[in-house]
């Protein structure tokens, strides 16, 4: 079965640290993964997309890395603001067009 | 740039009656992906289109339905609505060539 695991599930940190979020997916045969944002009640934002091939992607603070071999990608932030608190999901997508199977997401909370 | 746009934004309904949520894609694009969060999960995906025709199905209730239309927008229809029904309900739309999947601010659904 294809699922797809973060942790930690939830994350406090004081303003200012850089931070790690992990996502690991049982079927490494993966198209793309994609990290996305979540504010309480809201949508679901596109934070960075990694295809297969690729081994990182930037975008500001954010750095996504994905190994496929072991299965796993992390987003990296940087110089964390209480403005990132939020919830931070990852997703595997198995074909190009194919349906996103989600991450149960971590809850990162940053502290002033 | 135009968005995804979703209506309505909330819905409150009672248990056995029906609901039809809406879903604008971006301008232009010819596929939608329906998913279903429910509270403190993780979004799952529910049925897809490509150019009207329905392209793949996940776990969505027999209760539910959907359809494209040729302007491309896609509606959901769920029937003999139970409590459990009540989540957020997002539609998506790949764009660019990687298919990055962008999703609107969904729609909120609650049975009583």
């Amino acid at each position: 079965k294809q699922e797809v695991t973060q942790i930690p599930a939830a994350l406090s940190v004081p303003e200012g640290e850089n931070l790690v979020l992990n996502c690991s997916f049982t079927d490494s045969a993966i198209y793309n993964l994609q990290w996305f944002r979540q504010d309480p009640g809201k949508g679901l934002t596109s934070l960075l997309l990694i295809q297969s091939s690729q081994r990182e992607q930037t975008s500001g603070r954010l750095n996504a890395s994905l190994d496929k071999s072991s299965g796993r990608s992390t987003l990296y932030i940087a110089a964390s603001q209480p403005g990132d608190s939020a919830t931070y999901l990852c997703a595997v997508a198995y074909n190009q067009g194919g349906k996103l199977i989600f991450g149960q997401g971590t809850e990162l909370s940053v502290k002033p | 740039a135009a968005g995804v746009i979703q209506s309505p934004r909330h819905l409150i309904k009672e248990k056995r009656e029906t609901a039809t949520l809406k879903c604008y894609p971006i301008p232009r694009h010819d596929t939608v992906y329906w998913y279903q969060q429910g509270p403190g999960q993780d979004p799952q995906f529910l049925i897809s289109f490509y150019e009207k025709m329905q392209s793949d199905k996940g776990s969505i209730p027999d209760r539910f339905s959907a359809q494209q239309f040729s302007d491309y927008h896609s509606e959901l229809n769920m029937s003999s609505l139970e409590l459990g029904d009540s989540a957020l309900y997002f539609c998506a739309t790949p764009s660019g060539e990687v298919g990055e999947l962008f999703f609107g601010e969904g729609s909120r659904l609650t049975v009583l």
